[in-house]
């Protein structure tokens, strides 16, 4: 079974600072997902890397994925108060199955 | 605006009762997931249908839970008898997929169903 590990669990900070968080897994994914949980609703992807050494950016959101493809971080810069939530990352095992890791509760106050 | 859509949202019930959560996919993904949300546990998968084939229900405690795909508009998940231990959101999911190792299965979460069982 291929765990993610995600650090720290919970998180909180003030409007304008800068955070990463990390999902960390000893096997290696052939992609890795990261989703934002809000109150009440569903995981909603973020974005997908594929590619080791990948970076992708989502406005304020940088996404990498490491060059070994074990493991992801996420950097947000300039937190804002609408990036509360819990930000899960998830990968594929086997063909089709999608494992989640256990989350980073985010909450960034104003 | 397509999207996953769960009934109940929410359920209160008793020990030992039984209960049924069902799942709309989004028309035309040939993928279903469901997975259940606990503090403790984060989100693990109970099971997966593809083209309404069971791949995977080795998540779910067999002797009470039972997952089913009647039609490709439909997915159920059934657990009886219930216990408090079952109390979690229930979350189904649907994606599009060939299947291919590196084609990064993009799924879609519905809003989820509350279940307490007391």
């Amino acid at each position: 079974t291929q765990l993610l590990e995600q650090s720290p669990q919970f998180l909180s900070i003030q409007e304008g600072e800068n955070l990463t968080v990390y999902c960390n897994s000893s096997s290696v994914f052939s992609s890795l997902q990261w989703y934002r949980q809000e109150p009440g609703e569903g995981p909603v992807l973020l974005v997908t890397v594929v590619t080791g050494g990948e970076v992708k950016k989502l406005k304020r959101l940088t996404f990498q994925f490491g060059d070994a493809r074990k493991d992801s971080s996420l950097h947000i810069t300039a937190a804002q108060p609408g990036d509360t939530g819990l930000y899960l990352c998830a990968g594929p095992q086997g063909a089709q199955k999608l494992v989640f890791g256990q989350g980073t509760r985010l909450t960034i106050n104003p | 605006d397509a999207r996953v859509t769960q009934t109940p949202r929410h359920k209160v019930t008793e020990m030992g009762q039984e209960v049924t959560m069902r799942c709309q996919p989004i028309l035309g993904h040939n993928t279903v997931f469901w997975y259940r949300q606990t503090m403790m546990q984060g989100l693990e998968l109970l099971a997966y249908f593809r083209n309404r084939a069971p791949l995977d229900d080795s998540g779910m405690p067999k002797d009470r839970f039972s997952a089913e795909m009647p039609d490709a508009t439909l997915a159920t998940l059934k657990i009886q008898p219930s216990e408090p231990r079952d109390s979690a959101v229930y979350f189904c999911a649907s994606g599009f997929s060939m299947g291919a190792p590196k084609s990064g299965n993009t799924i879609y979460f519905g809003e989820g169903s509350w279940l307490t069982v007391v």
